[in-house]
């Protein structure tokens, strides 16, 4: 079965502060796709990043990086000097390749950025 | 550009009584479109998707259904609503192209008291 994991339910940081929130997935599938959203106090998930399994590469955006391993099942997010406007829930997702959307989603992960 | 619209943004109805969200997509033709629920305790979980008009498939049985009466819109809905169904609705739509990911609504939060 598919399963997203983030131990992290709540992070506190100081703003400019560097902060990474782990995600660690299962499934069986060898296509799959892993994708990042913030859903920030007023409620909408707003997308972030979509990997696919055959792509390694670690991705940087801006302040954001995002580091996956196969090998440790993990696809991990990098905020870089985190600012206030970070504040946010963070939840990580899983859809297998032969599914129609069905994202299988973490617990999500609350960062509070304090000024 | 596409856009995504879902209404109301806030609903508190008594249980028993029927239930109707609307999301409707512009700027796209014949997307995929998705309900998810968000639900204290039980994190984001997918109710319904539907690849087309009329074909509505559900992952999770329970007190709602939901109907595709046009490509661009998706209709979730109850008869009678019970204390558990209380959440955070989520209509998203969706293409299979990298980059992209799974666009979602503003959502809408129901309270059934």
């Amino acid at each position: 079965a598919q399963k997203v994991t983030q131990a992290q339910t709540e992070i506190s940081v100081v703003e400019k502060e560097d902060v990474t929130l782990d995600c660690v997935y299962e499934t069986r599938d060898t296509t799959y796709y892993l994708f990042w959203y913030k859903q920030p106090p007023s409620g909408e998930l707003v997308f972030l990043i979509r990997r696919n399994s055959f792509d390694e590469q670690n991705e940087i955006s801006g302040r954001y990086s995002w580091n996956f391993q196969k090998s440790t099942s993990s696809f991990n997010f990098t905020i870089t000097a985190s600012q206030v406007v970070d504040s946010a829930v963070y939840f990580c997702a899983l859809e297998d390749g032969g599914s129609q959307g069905n994202l299988i989603f973490g617990k999500g992960t609350k960062l509070s950025v304090k000024p | 550009s596409q856009t995504i619209h879902q209404w109301p943004a806030t609903l508190v109805q008594p249980v028993g009584s029927p239930l109707s969200l609307e999301c409707t997509v512009e700027g796209t033709s014949n997307p995929n479109l998705y309900w998810y629920r968000q639900a204290a305790g039980r994190g984001l979980q997918l109710l319904f998707y539907s690849v087309g008009i009329g074909q509505i498939s559900s992952e999770v049985p329970q007190n709602l259904s939901a109907s595709r009466p046009q490509d661009r819109q998706f209709i979730l809905s109850s008869k009678k609503l019970l204390l558990s169904d209380s959440g955070f609705y989520l209509c998203a739509w969706g293409v299979n192209r990298a980059p992209y990911g799974y666009t979602f609504g503003s959502g809408t939060r129901l309270t059934v008291v």
